[in-house]
């Protein structure tokens, strides 16, 4: 079946550095990848996504391109900030009638000031 | 605009003790799901619905039925609480199942 694997964590970084989560999967035919990101007491909130191969997801300084040669999706970001100190989740869907989300396990990250 | 609500925030029960978590959503989705999170096991699904009157099992289903009782609500039911089952409990909802958005939570704790 499906699945994700992500960089195991915690991640922690100082202020400004730049940020790299890696992210494979495993998936029959063409899924869309997402990230989502969880602050502390919250639900996930989608941060971005890709639908196909070589497209190119941001939000928020946050990229991440859509690999199919590599079967990658790996989160990046130039240049970090307190306020990122979440848990991401890698993720992907595959077309059906309910479309479900499979994740990865999340990578916990704290940013430093 | 609520997004997606989610009731209680917080349970704790005793094993064989039954309880209904309850979700709402305002956004007219059609998809509605139910996700349980533990620790270092990111999210697993248990059950979704893909349109008002349907419901499917997801990865972990035992133990837990079910209700979509309209468009808006999907009721996660525990019939005999397990200390297997403590965990943090999340609704979804969709309008194209790509793109899923998440109530707050409600963490439970079983003795």
């Amino acid at each position: 079946g499906d699945s994700v694997t992500q960089m195991e964590g915690p991640v922690t970084l100082s202020e400004e550095a730049f940020l790299t989560i890696n992210c494979t999967y495993t998936a029959t035919g063409y899924p869309s990848l997402f990230w989502y990101v969880q602050y502390p007491g919250e639900g996930l909130q989608l941060l971005l996504k890709a639908t196909k191969a070589d497209d190119k997801g941001s939000n928020k300084g946050f990229e991440a391109t859509y690999r199919k040669e590599t079967t990658s999706f790996h989160l990046e970001k130039g240049s970090v900030q307190v306020s990122d100190s979440a848990v991401y989740f890698c993720a992907l869907t595959r077309s059906g009638s309910a479309r479900q989300l499979t994740f990865g396990s999340g990578t916990q990250l704290t940013v430093l000031p | 605009n609520a997004g997606v609500t989610q009731t209680p925030k917080f349970q704790v029960l005793k094993t064989g003790q039954s309880m209904t978590l309850q979700c709402a959503q305002d956004m007219n989705h059609n998809s509605m799901y139910w996700y349980r999170q533990d620790p270092g096991m990111g999210l697993r699904l248990i059950y979704y619905s893909a349109s008002e009157g349907t419901t499917d099992k997801g990865e972990v289903p035992n133990g837990y039925n079910v209700s979509r009782l309209n468009k808006r609500e999907f009721s996660l039911r525990l019939e005999s609480a397990a200390p297997s089952q403590t965990s943090v409990y999340f609704c979804a909802s969709s309008a194209t199942g790509e793109v899923q958005f998440f109530g707050p939570g409600t963490r439970l704790t079983v003795l």
